[in-house]
């Protein structure tokens, strides 16, 4: 399968802990996109990449989180001294690159519980 | 900020066409409107996307209103697999798109 993967699928981690997280996109594509979603809400912007550069992070990444997409391929979302709140779903997505389109690919997500 | 209004949740008949309504009254001439679908326990899927003309696919059929304050998603046929949160975005193509909470849609047999 050729789509977007996340690794890993769930974590728990205890409050204070760092955690990361791993997207790798579809091969082809340029940007990679993390989102967090929480019950019942849709997907949350966090921060988007094109190739390896970081283009925008919303205010909701605050500096205990960080991304990077080091070689332009998959990138790694960091949490440190997680708090309860962070619990949610982390989703990545990936897409090409310009034109008159811009379709998200969505991995399945990584759901992080913060006990 | 790049807001859109849907309902909640509807419902709909199996085998029944479903219209999901949305509403982006502040769009600009450049955004496109986007609709993604989320499964549960899924990460979003792509459903359509247009500018100003009428869009079909192989899943749906996007009615964007003249203005392009509104559009409406259509489903011709629900079917149980059909049940999903639908999301209304909109974004430029080389922007970030904005997720809303979404339409819940109950398809019933």
């Amino acid at each position: 399968d050729t789509g977007v993967s996340q690794n890993p699928r769930h974590k728990i981690t205890k409050r204070g802990q760092n955690v990361t997280f791993r997207c790798d996109p579809i091969s082809e594509h340029n940007r990679l996109y993390w989102y967090r979603q929480t019950l019942g809400q849709g997907p949350e912007f966090l921060t988007y990449f094109q190739n390896e550069a970081q283009l925008e992070k919303s205010r909701l990444l605050s500096d205990r989180f960080s991304a990077e997409r080091p070689k332009g391929s998959f990138s790694t979302l960091e949490i440190q001294r997680t708090e309860q709140g962070d619990s949610a779903m982390y989703l990545c997505a990936s897409s090409l690159n310009g034109g008159d389109r811009d379709e998200q690919y969505f991995g399945p997500g990584t759901r992080l519980t913060v006990t | 900020d790049a807001k859109t209004t849907q309902p909640n949740s509807m419902e709909s008949n199996e085998e029944e066409p479903v219209h999901l309504p949305c509403n982006h009254s502040t769009i600009s001439g450049t955004d496109y409107i986007h609709w993604y679908r989320q499964l549960p326990s899924q990460g979003p899927e792509y459903v359509i996307h247009g500018l100003t003309s009428n869009v079909n696919n192989r899943m749906a059929s996007l009615a964007i209103a003249e203005d392009r304050k509104s559009s409406t998603l259509i489903l011709h046929r629900a079917t149980l697999r059909d049940a999903a949160v639908y999301y209304c975005t909109r974004g430029t193509s080389y922007d970030k798109v904005i997720f809303g909470p979404g339409t819940s849609l109950s398809v019933i047999p």
